[in-house]
Order: C-alpha cells, then sequence, then structure tokens
C-alpha cells in the first residue's frame, strides 16, 4: 500500500544552516505530496505542496520537488532561523481524500 | 473566518466508559477527516466523510470506534468502553472537496484523549 518514509529526528542545527529532511514515498499512480509543519503548541498546518512530477512547493523559505525518478520529495531551507523550531510532517494523498503522514522529524534550531 | 475547531480540548476518562469528540469543521467544507496522533504510531488516518456519508470505514481501529456526521457539518467520534491503548491525540481536518490532489486540509487543535 502507499507510505510514506522520511527521515527521523530530532535534528538540531544552528541558526543560518542549511536544513534538508528526506521524504521517500511508495504509491500506485502519481499522488499529490505535502509537507505539514506542527509547532509547539499549535495545530497542523500545511506547509507546501506539489501535485505532480517536477513540480516544486515552497512556503516561507522552504522547497521541496515532486521527483519521480526517486520517489522522493526532500524539504530543504537554505537558512533556518530559531522560529523554525517544528515537527515536520511528509504526507501523500490517499485514495479517499485522505492524507498519509511519515513519522514526523522534530527540528531543533539554536541561536 | 473561524478555522476547525474540536471539543473537549482534553478529555481524561476511565478506562471502560464511553466517550464523545466532537469536530467542527469550516464552513462550507464537504469533506471532513479524523485521524489520531499517538507516539507509537505517528498520524493514522480514521474515516473520511464526504457530505453526511461514510465511505469506507476501514480504517477505524476497532469496533469500538463509530463516527457521524449531521446536516453536512459537524461530525462525532464516538469511543466505547475506553481502553487505554485508545490514549491520543484525535484529530479534525475538513477540505472543500474530496480530492486529495487539489484540496488543502485544514486541521484543527485536536482533543487529547487520556484514559487511565
Amino acid at each position: 500500500g502507499n507510505s510514506v518514509t522520511q527521515m527521523e529526528g530530532p535534528v538540531t542545527l544552528s541558526e543560518e544552516a542549511f536544513l534538508t529532511i528526506n521524504c521517500t514515498y511508495t504509491a500506485t499512480g502519481y499522488p499529490s505530496l505535502f509537507w505539514y509543519v506542527q509547532y509547539p503548541g499549535e495545530g497542523l498546518q500545511l506547509l507546501l505542496k506539489a501535485t505532480k512530477a517536477d513540480d516544486k512547493g515552497s512556503n516561507k523559505g522552504f522547497e521541496a520537488t515532486y521527483r519521480k525518478e526517486t520517489t522522493s520529495f526532500h524539504l530543504e531551507k537554505g537558512s533556518v532561523q530559531v522560529s523554525d523550531s517544528a515537527v515536520y510532517f511528509c504526507a501523500l494523498g490517499g485514495s479517499q481524500g485522505n492524507l498519509i503522514f511519515g513519522k514526523g522529524t522534530k527540528l531543533s534550531v539554536k541561536p | 473566518g473561524a478555522g476547525v475547531s474540536q471539543s473537549p480540548s482534553n478529555k481524561v476518562t476511565e478506562k471502560g466508559k464511553d466517550v464523545e469528540l466532537r469536530c467542527d469543521p469550516i464552513s462550507g467544507h464537504t469533506a471532513l477527516y479524523w485521524y489520531r496522533q499517538s507516539l507509537g504510531q505517528g498520524l493514522e488516518f480514521l474515516i473520511y466523510f464526504q457530505g453526511n456519508s461514510a465511505p469506507d470505514k476501514s480504517g477505524l481501529p476497532s469496533d469500538r470506534f463509530s463516527a457521524e456526521r449531521t446536516g453536512g457539518s459537524v461530525s462525532t467520534l464516538t469511543i466505547q468502553r475506553t481502553q487505554q491503548e485508545d490514549s491520543a491525540v484525535y484529530l479534525c481536518a475538513s477540505s472543500f472537496l474530496s480530492s486529495g490532489r487539489e484540496d488543502t486540509q485544514y486541521f484543527g487543535p485536536g482533543t487529547r484523549l487520556t484514559v487511565l
């Protein structure tokens, strides 16, 4: 069945460091791919998405490109800030319109 | 406008009791989803509604779980005879349409359920 695998955390970075969180998927067809973020004490919110191969989603300095050939959707940011500290979830769209999530990666950014 | 709301925000119950969790989706959203977030299992999809219908209930963990939606709006998730393994954060999300390809799901703050 469809599934998502993302790198385990926690990830600890210094402010202004480069961030990559790896995400790979297994799916039939070509589902949409998403990154959701959960800030401390807050609910899940959509960070970015891509709906077809080679699409790049971007938001708040974060980017991810839908790579069909490597079945990947890695999240990147060139310069992280303390305010980016959160848990990041990679997800793909399921057959019922639901989301199939990875386990989440906790990011801590130190000043 | 108002986002997805859930109540209660926290619920502590004794093993064996029934609980009811409520979700108010964003007005006009036809699709509604329930998920469960727990330490051991991550984020699991439970059930979705298109209007008042739930086409597939196979994601519900056991027959102690049921859900309904009335008037195409409010949904309730009921857990009967709660067990300790039901302890988790129950999340509700809504979207304008049911197609995962185009539609963003907006999540509520969740209900944290603790079964003693």
